[in-house]
């Protein structure tokens, strides 16, 4: 079946340090991927997406590249803020059929000043 | 602000018993989704409806159940609970019944047994 690996963490930066969280999927097909961000206390939040092979997904200043030959879309930041603390959950869905979103476990990041 | 509701925000139940979770969709979505969010488990898939009827079903025990109703809310109905079954139970939403559409997810429910 789909799933999804991603680092464990947690991550502790410094800020305007430069942020990677890998991740890893294995999926029949080919499955559009999402990183979502669960701030404290709230639900997650859709941070970016890519539906196909090569695509770049971006927004706050995170991106992530959909990566079909090594079935990875690791997401990355140049600079972090504390503000960026959260848990950041990669996903897949499979568009083959299936509906429903595949996430992985969650790597929380922390940043401090 | 995603626009989808959940209540009650909290839930305290003994083990046995039976609780009722509510969620209301952003407006205009008419796929609802469930999910449970555990420290050892992560995000599980439980269920999701699209327009009233369920359309794919993931880890749900048998001891769960969901619906969604005509005005599109949903209601997830878990039973002779256990201490295990203490979770954040999200609700998400979504435009279509497609995998990408960007789900909307709610504050969730925090459920503990005792």
């Amino acid at each position: 079946g789909n799933s999804v690996t991603q680092m464990e963490g947690p991550v502790t930066l410094s800020e305007e340090a430069f942020l990677t969280i890998n991740c890893t999927y294995t999926a029949t097909g080919y499955p559009s991927l999402f990183w979502y961000v669960q701030y404290p206390g709230e639900g997650l939040q859709l941070l970016l997406k890519a539906t196909k092979a090569d695509d770049k997904g971006s927004n706050k200043g995170f991106e992530a590249t959909y990566r079909k030959e090594t079935t990875s879309f690791h997401l990355e930041k140049g600079s972090v803020q504390v503000s960026d603390s959260a848990v950041y959950f990669c996903a897949l869905s499979d568009q083959g059929g299936s509906e429903k979103l595949v996430f992985g476990k969650g790597t929380k990041l922390t940043v401090n000043p | 602000d995603s626009g989808v509701t959940q209540t009650p925000k909290h839930l305290i139940t003994a083990t046995g018993q039976r609780v009722t979770l509510r969620c209301s969709p952003r407006s205009g979505d008419l796929s609802v989704y469930w999910y449970q969010q555990s420290l050892d488990q992560g995000l599980q898939f439980l269920i999701q409806y699209y327009n009233g009827e369920e359309r794919a079903k993931g880890n749900i025990l048998e001891r769960f159940s969901a619906q969604q109703f005509p005005d599109l809310h949903s209601e997830l109905n878990l039973s002779s609970l256990e201490l295990g079954d203490s979770a954040l139970y999200f609700c998400a939403s979504s435009e279509e019944g497609q995998g990408y559409s960007p789900l909307h997810f709610g504050n969730g429910t925090r459920l503990t047994v005792t």
